[in-house]
């Protein structure tokens, strides 16, 4: 069965440093792979997404993530955190099939804390 | 332009009873999908309506049931609700049923007691 495991529940990053967020899939060819935040309360928020192509995308917020094939991992960076990225992140895949269905599977998310 | 809605923002219900949520796409969206979230989990994929009609479901029971109306909004009952069903519940649309470009509403907090 396809599944999304981000390893890590919890990170604390002082603000400035840098951050990577794990993301590894499982599914048998390649998936359309995305990250979202959540801030409390509210809904999720697109930050990046991959389909094809360079495998290095570029999101908002300064965020970027690499496409490993041969790792099946999708890892978000940014090179130096600040104190409003402090929310949850989700990584997800999007499974290509026909008939116009666009099932989103999502990861347990890791919470990104951020020290001054 | 106006995002992803969704009503009521919270609401708290009993076991038994029964509950719909309501969903109003992004002006030009024709594809909803409904999202389960509960407590310290990723969302839950449900339903995804595209031009009205069912393009997937979930793995949810029977008591789990959606529609989606001429204008593209949708709403997700519950019934018979269950303890286990307190989550929030995310609205999602997007321009077209095979599109991932999925936009999320605020969401609903349900709460069952």
């Amino acid at each position: 069965a396809q599944s999304v495991t981000q390893p890590d529940i919890h990170i604390t990053v002082s603000e400035g440093a840098s951050l990577e967020l794990r993301c590894n899939y499982s599914y048998g060819a390649t998936p359309y792979l995305f990250w979202y935040v959540q801030s409390p309360g509210q809904g999720l928020q697109l930050l990046l997404k991959y389909f094809s192509g360079d495998t290095l995308v570029q999101g908002i917020k300064g965020f970027e993530a690499e496409f490993k094939r041969s790792q099946s991992s999708f890892n978000l960076r940014k090179p130096s955190v600040h104190w409003s990225d402090a929310a949850e992140y989700f990584c997800a895949v999007g499974l290509p099939r026909a008939g116009g269905y666009n099932k989103l599977i999502f990861g347990a998310g890791t919470r990104l804390a951020v020290h001054p | 332009d106006a995002g992803v809605t969704q009503s009521p923002t919270h609401l708290i219900k009993t076991r038994g009873q029964q509950v719909t949520l309501r969903c109003s796409p992004i002006s030009g969206h024709k594809s909803v999908s409904w999202y389960q979230q509960v407590l310290g989990q990723g969302p839950q994929f449900i339903f995804q309506y595209y031009e009205k009609e069912e393009r997937g479901r979930g793995n949810f029971p029977d008591r789990f049931s959606a529609r989606q109306f001429p204008n593209y909004s949708s709403e997700l009952n519950v019934n018979a609700l269950l303890l286990g069903d307190s989550a929030l519940y995310l609205c999602a649309s997007s321009l077209q049923g095979a599109s991932y470009e999925q936009y999320f509403g605020p969401g609903t907090r349900l709460t069952v007691t």
